[in-house]
């Protein structure tokens, strides 16, 4: 069945550094993929998606490509800050099939 | 702005008895989601829904059973609470299919004792 590894279970960085936060996705057809943030006490917030081989899609600072070859859909963010401090969860949906899989959090704690 | 309100935020029930999380939206959604938030466990889906009065098992029904009288809304039921449902619930709409924005609550605090 599909499914999204997130490899970081958990991230610590200073302020300004470089994030890489790993997705890796395996799945029959040809899914959409999404990066949401979820802050303490809050749902899940939808950040950015791409919908196809080499699509970039990017949202305050954050970007992503959509890689068929590698199956990866890896999070990166040139400078973080404080208020990046959240949980990232990478997911996919499949046309057709009305569910999302989620991959299960990676925790992204920067300091000051 | 679309909207997922969930009732109650948090509830503390007791081993065996019957809890009834709710979820109302307003987003004009097709689609609605029950998941569940477990550390080291990420979001699962429970149950979801397309049409009113029908729902559709997730990767993870057992225990669970779901209600959608509406469009607006979709409530998850735990006929007999165990200890291992102890979690965060989410709901959650969609608009058509899985290649758009889902929109999510804000979360129930289920605490089973």
């Amino acid at each position: 069945g599909d499914s999204v590894t997130q490899t970081e279970g958990q991230v610590a960085l200073s302020e300004e550094d470089f994030l890489t936060i790993h997705c890796n996705y395996s799945a029959s057809g040809y899914p959409a993929l999404f990066w949401y943030v979820q802050y303490p006490g809050e749902g899940p917030q939808f950040l950015f998606r791409a919908s196809r081989d080499k699509e970039k899609g990017s949202s305050r600072g954050f970007e992503a490509t959509y890689d068929k070859g590698t199956t990866s859909f890896h999070l990166r963010k040139a400078s973080v800050q404080e208020s990046d401090s959240a949980v990232y969860y990478c997911a996919l949906g499949e046309a057709g099939y009305q569910n999302f899989y989620f991959g299960k959090g990676t925790s992204l704690t920067v300091i000051p | 702005e679309a909207a997922v309100t969930q009732s109650p935020r948090s509830k503390v029930a007791v081993t065996g008895g019957k809890v009834t999380l709710s979820c109302h939206q307003t987003n004009n959604h097709d689609y609605m989601y029950w998941y569940r938030q477990d550390t080291g466990h990420g979001l699962r889906l429970i149950h979801y829904s397309y049409v009113a009065d029908s729902t559709e098992k997730g990767d993870i029904p057992d225990g669970y059973k779901a209600s959608r009288p509406s469009q607006e809304n979709f409530s998850l039921i735990l006929e007999l609470a165990s200890l291992s449902q102890t979690a965060v619930y989410f709901c959650a709409s969609s608009d058509l299919d899985s290649h758009t924005e889902v929109f999510f609550g804000k979360g129930t605090r289920l605490t089973v004792v």
